[in-house]
């Protein structure tokens, strides 16, 4: 497709349920990032991928989260044992070189935690 | 403190004002700016970057950086009702962004 493609969109999950949320980038784009946005702030970072490695994870909030790209495309955000504070909208963005700055952002993932 | 502060807004203008965002950020190292658009229910668009100081350019835009008082602005001439959204501004560190928690703006027709 021609932008970053994110799935689903909107997801509610049950406390203690375990998600699993995809991103699909542009194709071609070595970078992909993930960022959380709660409601009314800006996005923050989570975790950074270049190609299949996984070069930053210093935004990721807890052992819970964990995130993959293991043939350096698809890439998908496993959350565990999901808790109320983890509701949010999860964003995907995917840029060509590794530099990030111009970075295009998926629609996101809409979780909530009930 | 926030590496990158915001006002929130929300602003509200009519259709034709000039609008000026605003940003403050913490440090003097930082070197590319971004400025994003978010409408609602979507994913942040890159609307303009730029790298040190001075300003750029584009259409209705012009975004400006300010280096020694650590300060960055956009402003947008002959504001549109379809300019209302969330503006967030950006700073790059490394291969991540640090965004400012947005300005919801308003153009009323």
């Amino acid at each position: 497709g021609a932008g970053v493609s994110q799935s689903p969109r909107y997801k509610v999950a049950k406390r203690g349920q375990d998600v699993a949320l995809r991103c699909d980038p542009i194709s071609g784009h070595v970078s992909l990032f993930w960022y959380q946005q709660a409601l009314g702030q800006g996005p923050e970072f989570l975790t950074y991928f270049q190609n299949e490695a996984q070069l930053d994870k210093s935004g990721l909030p807890s052992d819970r989260f964990f995130a993959e790209r293991p043939e350096g495309s698809v890439s998908t955000l496993k959350i565990q044992r999901t808790q109320q504070e983890d509701s949010a909208v999860y964003l995907c963005a995917s840029s060509f070189s590794g530099v990030g700055t111009e970075a295009f952002f998926g629609q996101g993932t809409r979780l909530t935690v009930v | 403190q926030k590496e990158v502060e915001q006002d929130p807004g929300p602003l509200s203008v009519p259709e034709g004002a000039i609008v000026s965002l605003n940003c403050t950020y913490s440090n003097s190292a930082f070197q590319y700016f971004m400025w994003y658009r978010q409408y609602s229910r979507k994913g942040p668009e890159l609307l303009m970057y730029t790298y040190s100081s001075g300003n750029k350019e584009d259409g209705r835009f012009t975004a400006q950086v300010d280096k020694s008082s650590k300060y960055i602005s956009l402003f947008i001439r002959d504001s549109q009702p379809s300019d209302s959204a969330t503006y967030l501004c950006a700073i790059r560190k490394g291969n991540m962004l640090t965004f400012g928690g947005g300005t919801r703006l308003m153009v009323k027709p």
